[in-house]
């Protein structure tokens, strides 16, 4: 049974700090992602990684960045905190094979709430 | 592709009847259309998913359609419960070929069922 955990359900920060969220999967999937999703906007992309020490930008990576350095884990990094990076940020991963594109499984989410 | 649009964002179904949420890509190469629900305060599950060179795929309750002429797919939900109450999500890839597995969601469709 595939397993994404996130190393925080909750968290609360304050403007300017450094924050980092991370992910981990025990299924040695290659890909792994990580979204944010507010209310209205659905599940927007903002980094992957395809392989360790290998990221791509997504559709929202302004404000953010990521972290790859073993194939079970993916972090997400915001530099300086800000309000309106207030939102649930879910992690995905996904394996590769040869169909190229499979069903991602995701975290449990992490709400981060920035004051 | 990178544009999915889903609708309708809303959806409110006595129980027993039919649901049919509609999603449309931009990409004639995408070929694999996952929909995934997500309950409230849980993570998304994919529950079906269906590659591009099937029309039709079913699963109990729940079947997908794909319409690859005219770019649309859908999820049809019959007899439905109220635990079948939850986001759901459409998504499909940026293009054929594409290996580093990531996809574009729609913005999901709020369906509750009355009981």
């Amino acid at each position: 049974d595939v397993k994404v955990t996130q190393s925080s359900r909750y968290l609360v920060k304050r403007t300017g700090e450094k924050v980092f969220l991370e992910c981990v999967q025990d299924m040695d999937h290659e890909n792994m992602f990580w979204y944010r999703q507010d209310p209205g906007l659905g599940l927007r992309l903002i980094y992957f990684s395809y392989d360790v020490k290998m990221k791509e930008k997504g559709d929202i990576p302004e404000g953010y960045s990521v972290s790859r350095e073993k194939k079970e884990r993916f972090s997400l990094i915001l530099e300086s905190a800000s309000t309106n990076q207030t939102s649930m940020y879910l992690c995905a991963s996904s394996f590769r094979g040869l169909a190229g594109v499979n069903e991602q499984f995701f975290g449990p989410g992490t709400r981060l709430t920035v004051l | 592709g990178e544009n999915v649009e889903q609708h309708p964002s809303t959806l409110s179904v006595q129980e027993g009847d039919s649901a049919v949420i509609k999603c449309t890509y931009s990409d004639s190469a995408s070929n694999y259309f996952p929909w995934y629900k997500q309950e409230l305060g849980k993570r998304p599950q994919l529950i079906i998913d269906i590659r591009s060179n099937v029309g039709e795929k079913k699963d109990q309750r729940i079947a997908v359609t794909l319409n690859k002429t005219a770019k649309h797919f859908s999820l049809h939900i019959t007899e439905t419960q109220p635990e079948d109450s939850a986001v759901y999500f459409c998504a499909a890839p940026p293009r054929r070929g594409s290996t580093l597995g990531r996809l574009y969601f729609g913005r999901g469709t709020q369906l509750t069922v009355w009981p």
